[in-house]
């Protein structure tokens, strides 16, 4: 019973363009967002995230945007490089004194030059 | 100024044999999280400490499977005995607190034959 899923295993977008990677959550506790950023051989490595008092977080070329109503969260990539090839993890937290994570299953970008 | 320390890298074993993943968090952060990966389960929290004393591991799937963490600067998962279904990413994290940004270690691939 996944609570947060990310339905699209894998993305393949060209460089300089938009990359979308999405993410759908189930449990209305959650009001905290994250991305994760994972390289092969490695951990994942923190994004960028976002509070569920606001809509729109912005952090150089990425920003997630959060839909609370239809429990929906997207990161966009723009532009797409090369070096943003890995496999993005959305995870999700209930707020307040909980530090428990709950993560989807990720989604492997491939940027193509 | 080094990371969160995973050892073995790789760890490949017969099953009913006893495994054990080490980790060095951090220094100075009070909390650390162990966590696994697989492809049908995705990135699922086993067990969370704080201040070296475990608060949540109701993660932690079966009696096989303990952690314990003696001081501050280190922590151990064991398994014993070890099942092929327990071949996984296993992966450690620390962070100043349980609400702070986690830093995740490599991972210790583990296969159990």
């Amino acid at each position: 019973d996944q609570q947060v899923k990310q339905n699209s295993p894998s993305l393949s977008v060209q460089e300089g363009r938009i990359s979308i990677l999405n993410c759908d959550y189930t449990n209305s506790m959650f009001d905290y967002f994250l991305w994760y950023k994972k390289y092969p051989a490695e951990g994942p490595t923190f994004l960028i995230s976002i509070s569920s008092i606001k809509d729109k977080n912005e952090d150089g070329r990425f920003t997630v945007f959060l839909n609370k109503s239809a429990k929906h969260l997207s990161l966009h990539i723009v532009p797409s490089q090369p070096g943003d090839s890995a496999v993005y993890f959305c995870a999700a937290n209930s707020g307040g004194s909980n530090y428990k994570l709950t993560f989807g299953k990720g989604t492997l970008l491939t940027v193509n030059p | 100024d080094a990371g969160v320390i995973q050892s073995p890298r790789h760890e490949v074993t017969e099953m009913g044999q006893e495994v054990t993943l080490r980790c060095k968090p951090i220094s100075g952060h009070n909390s650390l999280f162990w966590y696994r990966q697989t492809m049908m389960r995705g990135l699922e929290l086993l067990i969370y400490f704080n201040n070296n004393v475990p608060i949540d591991d109701s993660g932690m799937p079966e009696d096989r499977f303990s952690a314990k963490m003696p001081n501050a600067s280190f922590s151990t998962l064991k398994i014993q005995p070890s099942e092929p279904r327990d071949s996984a990413v296993y992966f450690c994290a620390s962070s100043l607190s349980g609400l702070d940004e986690q830093f995740f270690g490599p991972g210790t691939r583990l296969t159990v034959l």
